[in-house]
This record gives structure tokens, C-alpha cells and sequence, in this order.
């Protein structure tokens, strides 16, 4: 499975962006970048995904370097209601159909947002 | 469309019980997949249904079992419980080429 590295905490201010970082050096032609986020006592949430080009979606921003070895989560004005684990996730499809996948999630980055 | 349910909310069960958890997917999604939440191990994937078949396993004992209904709802099992057990059980479902999973809010366990 390819893996992905995050800091394991991040700290922002309300109405501020937040860039969170990923890196996933050894991640293949054919995998997606997804990322999830969980907020306290809830289950995880989808936030955003890419393969190649940056994402734009009503939640956040997803920028994707040339080499794809890395990728940031953009929240352009971040809220108390984004405090959460962010992860980043490269999917594994056990075969080429794509029938048989799974989530590998990390630690994680925790995001405190401050009033 | 309403989310995914997963039936109970909170669950506590002795050592050496089984239990058993109920999920049911997003109207139209044939696909569940099951994890486990920890402190110590974070979340792991347990297994995966599709149209009634386990399609894909994670690493963990054979007291843990699942099953898939023609309607596509999922129960999961936990045989012998151990103290170890007590975790947050998500249940996820996904439809279409895009392979994103939504996740229910969790089925809280709690060995004692």
C-alpha cells in the first residue's frame, strides 16, 4: 500500500486559511488522493479528491504537485466547525476492477482552529 | 437520501458474549465496508460487502464476521468478546466510479 505522512497536529485562527500538507512519495500513476475528515464523536466525513489537476469543491481546495509526491488540503477560511482529523488516503483496489477497496487511514493531523 | 444508519448507537456486552451490529447503506449503494476505531490503532478496515459477497478482508481473528442482505444492509459479528473489542465500529458505504465512502456515525462498544 502506498503510504501517505502528515504532521500529526496543525493549529489555525478562525477566518484564516489552513494548508494542510501530505506527502506520498511512493504513490503510483493510477492512485487517487482522497481525503477525509472526522469530527469529534462523529464518523469519518469526505472532504475531497484528485488525481492529477487541482479540486475545488464547496468544502475545500485540493493542490497536487507536478510530481504528485505531495498534495496540500486548502480550507480558505477556516471555522470552529473544521476542527478535525484530517487524512489524506491513497484508496487500495485490491484488483484492477476496483470491486475489492479499502481505506488505509494514518494518525492523521489534528486541526485545532482558535476564535 | 437519508445517510448511513448504524443500529445501535452505544453497546456494552461482558467478556465471552457475541454481538451483533446493524448497518444500513445510502438507497442504491451495494457496497459496505466495515472499520474498527481505536485510540491505540486508529481505524482499521474489517471487510467489505458487495451484492452479498466479501470481497475484501483486513487482518483480524475469525470471531469477527459479516454478511450482506439482498437489500444491501450489513450486519457484523463479534463472537467471544474481548476486553480488547471495545472500540467505535464504523460502517461505510460507496456507489459509482468515484469511490467515495460515507460513513455512518458508529456503533460504540464497550467490553466489560
Amino acid at each position: 500500500d502506498a503510504k501517505t505522512t502528515q504532521p500529526n497536529s496543525m493549529e489555525s485562527n478562525e477566518e484564516e486559511p489552513v494548508h494542510l500538507p501530505c506527502n506520498h512519495s511512493t504513490i503510483s500513476g493510477t492512485d487517487y488522493i482522497h481525503w477525509y475528515r472526522q469530527l469529534p464523536s462523529q464518523g469519518p466525513e469526505y472532504v475531497i479528491h484528485g488525481l492529477t489537476s487541482n479540486v475545488n469543491n464547496r468544502m475545500a481546495s485540493l493542490a497536487i504537485a507536478e510530481d504528485r509526491k505531495s498534495s496540500t488540503l486548502i480550507l480558505h477560511r477556516a471555522t470552529l466547525r473544521d476542527a478535525a482529523v484530517y487524512y489524506c488516503i491513497l484508496p487500495v483496489y485490491a484488483n484492477s476492477g476496483g470491486s475489492n477497496y479499502k481505506l488505509t487511514f494514518g494518525k492523521g493531523t489534528l486541526l485545532t482552529v482558535n476564535p | 437520501k437519508a445517510g448511513v444508519t448504524q443500529t445501535p448507537r452505544y453497546l456494552i456486552k461482558t467478556r465471552g458474549q457475541q454481538v451483533t451490529l446493524s448497518c444500513s447503506p445510502i438507497s442504491g449503494h451495494r457496497s459496505v465496508s466495515w472499520y474498527q476505531q481505536t485510540p491505540g490503532q486508529g481505524l482499521q478496515f474489517l471487510f467489505e460487502y458487495f451484492s452479498e459477497t466479501q470481497r475484501n478482508k483486513g487482518n483480524f481473528p475469525g470471531r469477527f464476521s459479516g454478511r450482506q442482505f439482498s437489500n444491501s444492509r450489513s450486519e457484523m459479528n463479534v463472537s467471544t468478546l474481548e476486553l480488547g473489542d471495545s472500540a467505535l465500529y464504523l460502517c461505510a458505504s460507496r456507489f459509482g466510479p468515484q469511490n467515495i465512502q460515507y460513513f455512518g456515525a458508529g456503533t460504540r462498544l464497550s467490553v466489560l
